[in-house]
């Protein structure tokens, strides 16, 4: 059972558009919230964090938002650049599991020149 | 700027074989994660470390799988006998003893094919 469902596996958008990465969670126990970015052969890399008390959390050109009725979280991008391609996870932890990190499966967001 | 390391990055082994990756993480960091990668799938945890002690392997096949980090440093992890379903990416990341637990650093990976 997928505790963490990113539903689009792929996301096309021109460069200096908005980019939504969309990501949806099953446990309200999660405390934090993350997104990776991943480049082919290479491991990913922390980008964004929020705690579950907060419903926003800004970083230049990234922001992620919360909902916690609708368990629901996205990662916005703006403006979009073509170095912005990669997969990004979506994933999450709580404390009372020794801050086990559950990742989605990934969308795959390609920036068009 | 100080990284994960790991080797070897792919690995062709036939199934029934042994196989062992290595990983050594930034230094100072005290948790060590071993994630396997299946293609079109996230990151999920085998094992983890706290120093030189296991804190959670609920994932790892035990039958198959063994990992150790006997100073608390590079680890080890040791595949005996590869099935062709071990195919998949496997990731050692680190993070830093009073850092954010999710602030994980990624090694680049070992790409792992059984034949």
């Amino acid at each position: 059972d997928q505790q963490v469902k990113q539903n689009s596996p792929s996301l096309s958008v021109q460069e200096g558009r908005i980019s939504i990465l969309n990501c949806d969670y099953t446990n309200s126990m999660f405390d934090y919230f993350l997104w990776y970015k991943k480049y082919p052969a290479e491991g990913p890399t922390f980008l964004i964090s929020i705690s579950s008390i907060k419903d926003k959390n800004e970083d230049g050109r990234f922001t992620v938002f919360l909902n916690k009725s609708a368990k629901h979280l996205s990662l916005h991008i703006v403006p979009s650049q073509p170095g912005d391609s990669a997969v990004y996870f979506c994933a999450a932890l709580s404390k009372t599991s020794y801050d086990k990190v559950i990742f989605g499966p990934g969308t795959s967001l390609s920036v068009i020149p | 700027e100080a990284e994960v390391a790991q080797s070897p990055r792919y690995k062709i082994t036939e199934k029934s074989q042994a196989v062992a990756f290595w990983c050594d993480p930034i230094s100072g960091h005290a948790t060590l994660y071993w994630y396997r990668q299946i293609l079109g799938q996230g990151p999920e945890l085998l094992v983890q470390f706290q120093d030189e002690s296991v804190v959670d392997d609920s994932q790892l096949p035990k039958d198959r799988f063994s990992a150790e980090r006997l100073k608390g440093v590079d680890s080890t992890l040791k595949i005996q006998p590869a099935e062709l379903g071990d195919s998949a990416m496997y990731l050692c990341a680190s993070s830093r003893t009073g850092g954010a637990p999710y602030e994980q650093y990624f090694g680049p990976g070992t790409r792992l094919t059984v034949t």
